[in-house]
C-alpha cells in the first residue's frame, strides 16, 4: 500500500542539465516535503509546501526550486545540477498536523551527477 | 534556529543488551518529537513519538523520554533483536508543521 510514490528509484544526470524529481502521495495530505539524506548529516529540508502553489524555502534551497500545481503532486526541480547535489532524495507528506501521525516518505530517489 | 544534535552516531550491542540514543534540541518551542527508524534500502518509518506535555511513552520494547527542561528526549530498545538494525533518526517539530532531524544513529545489534 505505497501511499507516497517517487517516479524514480535512480538517476544519473550530467553536470548542467535540469533535473525533475517527482513526488506523488495518494492520502490527501496537505503538507508536503522534499529533504536530501547525506552520510553523517541526516536528512536536510530542501521545500516545503503547505497548499496547492504554496511554497517555501527550506534550509538548503540554494540550486533548487520546487512547483505544487495539484494538491497531490510535488516536485522538485535542479535548475543546473551540480556534482554537489549527488545524494539521496526524499519527498514526504503529512495531514495538516504533522504532529498526528508524524510524516510518511518516499522511498527516495538516488541522483548521481556526473 | 532550530537545531538537532544526536548521539551516538554509530553504536553496536549484543542480542539481548539496551540499546539508548539521545538527542537535544535547541527550540524551546518545540512541541512533538518523533523517531523514525531506517532500515537498509528503505524509507524513514515512524516508530514512536512523544508531544510536549508527556514525559514519558512506551510501546513494546521501545520507549521514549522527553525532558523539557534540559530539552533532550532518548530512544530506549530493550531487548534488542537483530531485526532491531538499522539508522534511527530523531526529530522535533518547531513552527508550523517543519520537522527537524537529528544526524541519525547506525544501531548494529550483534549475535
Amino acid at each position: 500500500d505505497v501511499k507516497v510514490t517517487q517516479s524514480s528509484r535512480y538517476l544519473v544526470k550530467r553536470t548542467g542539465e535540469k533535473v525533475f524529481l517527482e513526488c506523488v502521495q495518494d492520502m490527501d495530505h496537505e503538507n508536503m516535503f522534499w529533504y536530501r539524506q547525506d552520510p553523517g548529516l541526516g536528512l536536510r529540508l530542501i521545500y516545503f509546501s503547505y497548499d496547492v502553489k504554496m511554497k517555501e524555502k527550506g534550509d538548503i534551497p540554494e540550486g533548487y526550486s520546487v512547483s505544487r500545481e495539484k494538491k497531490e503532486r510535488f516536485s522538485l526541480i535542479l535548475e543546473s545540477a551540480s556534482t554537489n547535489q549527488t545524494s539521496m532524495y526524499l519527498c514526504a507528506s503529512s495531514g495538516q498536523d504533522a504532529g498526528v501521525y508524524g510524516y510518511t516518505f518516499g522511498s527516495g530517489t538516488r541522483l548521481t551527477v556526473v | 534556529g532550530e537545531n538537532v544534535e544526536q548521539h551516538p552516531s554509530t553504536l553496536s550491542v549484543q542480542e539481548g543488551d539496551s540499546a539508548v540514543i539521545k538527542c537535544t534540541y535547541s527550540d524551546s518551542a518545540s512541541n512533538y518529537f518523533p523517531w523514525y527508524k531506517q532500515e537498509l534500502g528503505k524509507r524513514p518509518q515512524l516508530i514512536i513519538d512523544i508531544r510536549s506535555n508527556v514525559g514519558e511513552k512506551k510501546d513494546q520494547r521501545i520507549a521514549v523520554t522527553l525532558n523539557k527542561t534540559a530539552k533532550h528526549f532518548s530512544l530506549h530498545i530493550t531487548e534488542t533483536q537483530p531485526e532491531d538494525s538499522a539508522v534511527y533518526f530523531c526529530a522535533q517539530r518547531g513552527g508550523g508543521n517543519k520537522l527537524t532531524f537529528g544526524t541519525g544513529t547506525q544501531l548494529k545489534v550483534e549475535l
